[in-house]
């Protein structure tokens, strides 16, 4: 398997851009995560789904953060307007729900500036 | 409440030395604990589980740990490190499927 893919993996942008966000989980897995990491605030979670339904988003920062997972092989986490303080390492992760292990992919670095 | 804790922001240890990194828990039942290493630069890789079971699991790159429920630990060992094991290591906890984590210590290896 390929593991959690995550694009891009490099994202600059300027402030009052919109960014998308992209992951693919691993097949079979039918739980997905999305963290975010900072130096500040370390790793933070953001949104968790399950079976494609959003569980719990209490970690969205703001109104300006939204996910979606339309199927079980893709999910979106969208910043609109981007700021500058959300320039961090986002990550997606994925596990299957029995076993609880999360598969983190390799980050996409945000940059808002 | 649930929560971890890593009381070691950095560690420094030489190269062939041996290494323990500590983390507490708090959690009012049986917990499911992990620990992760997060190279620079890299996602988080999974390193080891305790569900239940034996309380000394072993893991990959020779890591193992103990669960002292006594302690409320589950400290991570390796008996001889190597520089490729400079990285950031996380201890985290299982909550209804999701994980609390703790803050990480980063581990620098002196040659």
């Amino acid at each position: 398997d390929a593991g959690v893919i995550q694009s891009p993996r490099h994202e600059v942008t300027e402030m009052g851009q919109e960014v998308t966000l992209r992951c693919k989980p691993i097949s079979g897995h039918n739980s997905l995560f999305w963290y975010r990491q900072t130096m500040m605030r370390g790793l933070e979670l953001l949104i968790y789904f399950n079976n494609n339904v959003p569980i719990d988003d209490s970690g969205m920062p703001e109104d300006r953060f939204s996910a979606k997972m339309p199927n079980a092989s893709f999910s979106t986490l969208k910043i609109q307007p981007s700021e500058p303080r959300d320039s961090a390492v986002y990550f997606c992760a994925s596990s299957f729900e029995a076993t609880y292990e999360q598969y983190f992919g390799p980050g996409t670095r945000l940059t808002v500036t | 409440a649930q929560s971890v804790t890593q009381p070691d922001i950095h560690i420094t240890v030489s190269e062939g030395a041996s290494l323990e990194l500590r983390c507490n828990y708090s959690y009012g039942a049986t917990p499911y604990l992990f620990w992760y290493v997060q190279s620079p630069g890299q996602g988080l890789q999974l390193l080891l589980k305790y569900f239940s079971g034996d309380t000394l699991v072993q893991g990959i790159k020779g890591f193992e740990a103990e669960f002292k429920r006594s302690q409320s630990s589950f400290n991570l060992r390796k008996p001889s490190v190597h520089w490729s094991d400079a990285a950031e290591y996380f201890c985290a906890l299982d909550s209804n499927y999701q994980l609390i984590w703790g803050a990480g210590t980063k581990l620098i290896i002196k040659p």
